[in-house]
């Protein structure tokens, strides 16, 4: 079976500060991994995802995440917190047969100026 | 090209009353899915349609829960009755291709059931 867990419902950093989000996953099969982010009252939207192929993710907003799979993480990193990043964001992982997403409890990222 | 959209955006009902959710996936996506969020939780997936077919509705609660999708497009999520417990966004998203391509989903209908 497979699982997600995301250390921390509420991070707080400063503008420009470091962002980092963790998510750990469980998982029996080579997973596919995922990060969502969701604003206020809209759908998720994907920033990114690990397919297999370079363990270090590139994606939208200036957001990278590395695979890890001697510790199995996914953390998400943002070297400079903008206000504009103030969201939810969600972990998931996918495999086996049918490659259903499991999600994690998600993160909810709070920017001081 | 347009996005996945869904509607009503917001729904109040009292419990026992019916409610239903529209979906139009993005075109061309054969697979959509419907999930369920609740408040400071991630998606819980309901139901996943490959085409016309619901491949994956273990996690409907069937009692009360029904869902279609007709042609192979545009679905229908329906609750009747709803009980206060329903309250929650209902979130639907569509797939493209295979099972890595990404998911991506409509806003969602925000579901208050008082």
């Amino acid at each position: 079976a497979q699982s997600v867990t995301q250390l921390g419902s509420h991070v707080s950093v400063s503008e420009g500060a470091l962002v980092l989000l963790r998510c750990n996953y469980s998982s029996s099969v080579p997973p596919y991994l995922f990060w969502y982010v969701q604003y206020p009252n809209q759908g998720l939207q994907l920033l990114l995802k690990y397919t297999s192929a370079a363990t270090l993710v590139k994606g939208i907003n200036g957001f990278e995440a590395e695979f890890k799979k001697s510790e199995t993480s996914f953390h998400l990193t943002k070297p400079s917190a903008h206000m504009s990043d103030a969201a939810e964001y969600f972990c998931a992982v996918s495999g086996g047969s049918n490659y259903q997403l499991i999600w994690g409890a998600g993160t909810k990222l709070i920017i001081k100026p | 090209e347009a996005g996945v959209v869904q509607s009503p955006r917001y729904k109040i009902i009292e419990k026992k009353q019916p409610v239903a959710f529209w979906c139009n996936p993005i075109s061309g996506h054969n697979t959509l899915y419907w999930y369920r969020q609740n408040l400071g939780q991630g998606p819980e997936l309901l139901i996943r349609y490959e085409n016309e077919e619901a491949v994956d509705d273990s996690q409907l609660p069937k009692d009360r829960f029904s869902a279609e999708r007709l042609k192979g497009v545009d679905s229908t999520l329906k609750i009747q009755p709803a009980e206060l417990g329903d309250s929650a966004v209902y979130l639907c998203a569509s797939r493209a291709g295979t099972s890595t391509d990404t998911q991506y989903f409509g806003p969602g209908t925000r579901l208050t059931v008082l």
